[in-house]
């Protein structure tokens, strides 16, 4: 079993659909990161969460430690949100390196 | 992110060349990272690294593999006597300081033919 699961592995939804996707982890973290990369593209990382809930835009990241659980939303979603979108943690210990989910593929439909 | 910049970004060598792909960090960054995307695969960490020092070679493979992060210059990823299987995208991040949000290049694909 893998230390970071992500699901559902492929997401397609139609355009203004609230988006979740989920991502459970079985170590002890210091950090969550979810990242974003687009096909053939580059990674941007859009939040780094250690507790709580952070929001940019139309982007919302919730943690809870005690479930070592999260859910990345999307609101009113737009085809150019279409991307892999990747969980990652920082473990305890060895920080500085990240162990990643395998990805969901959110594909948004106009 | 544009900040933290790769090159090059695509690469064709053939089996038993090697390959050479570097990093500048972010300005002020002085930890790199480098991690590696197989075809259908996700990412996997190779190696940390601070100015001049090997901090994390943990998910490095033993051979062939080498990284460096001299005091003046770009990180360098290096790869020896290339393989088909080592055809893969190739991360570089970097970060200001341990803990701290990282930032991830635009990546180098490696193609071996």
């Amino acid at each position: 079993k893998n230390e970071v699961e992500q699901s559902p592995q492929n997401l397609t939804a139609q355009e203004g659909e609230f988006i979740t996707i989920n991502c459970s982890y079985s170590v002890g973290i210091s950090a969550l990161h979810w990242l974003q990369q687009h096909p053939g593209g580059g990674i941007v990382s859009l939040f780094m969460l250690s507790s709580g809930k952070k929001k940019h835009g139309r982007l919302i990241a919730t943690i809870n430690i005690q479930e070592k659980h999260s859910s990345l939303h999307i609101t009113a979603s737009h085809p150019r949100d279409s991307a892999v979108y990747i969980c990652a943690v920082s473990a305890i210990q060895g920080a500085q390196k990240l162990v990643f989910g395998q990805g969901t593929r959110l594909t948004i439909n106009p | 992110n544009a900040g933290v910049m790769q090159n090059p970004r695509h690469l064709v060598r053939r089996r038993g060349q090697e390959a050479r792909l570097r990093c500048s960090p972010m300005k002020g960054h002085s930890h790199v990272y480098w991690y590696r995307q197989l075809p259908e695969e996700g990412l996997k960490f190779m190696v940390y690294l601070q100015k001049e020092n090997i901090i994390d070679e943990s998910g490095m493979p033993k051979e062939r593999f080498s990284a460096e992060f001299p005091k003046e210059g770009p990180s360098i990823l290096r790869i020896q006597q290339v393989v088909r299987g080592d055809s893969a995208a190739y991360f570089c991040a970097s970060s200001p300081s341990w803990g701290n949000t990282i930032y991830f290049g635009e990546g180098s694909w490696l193609t071996v033919v």
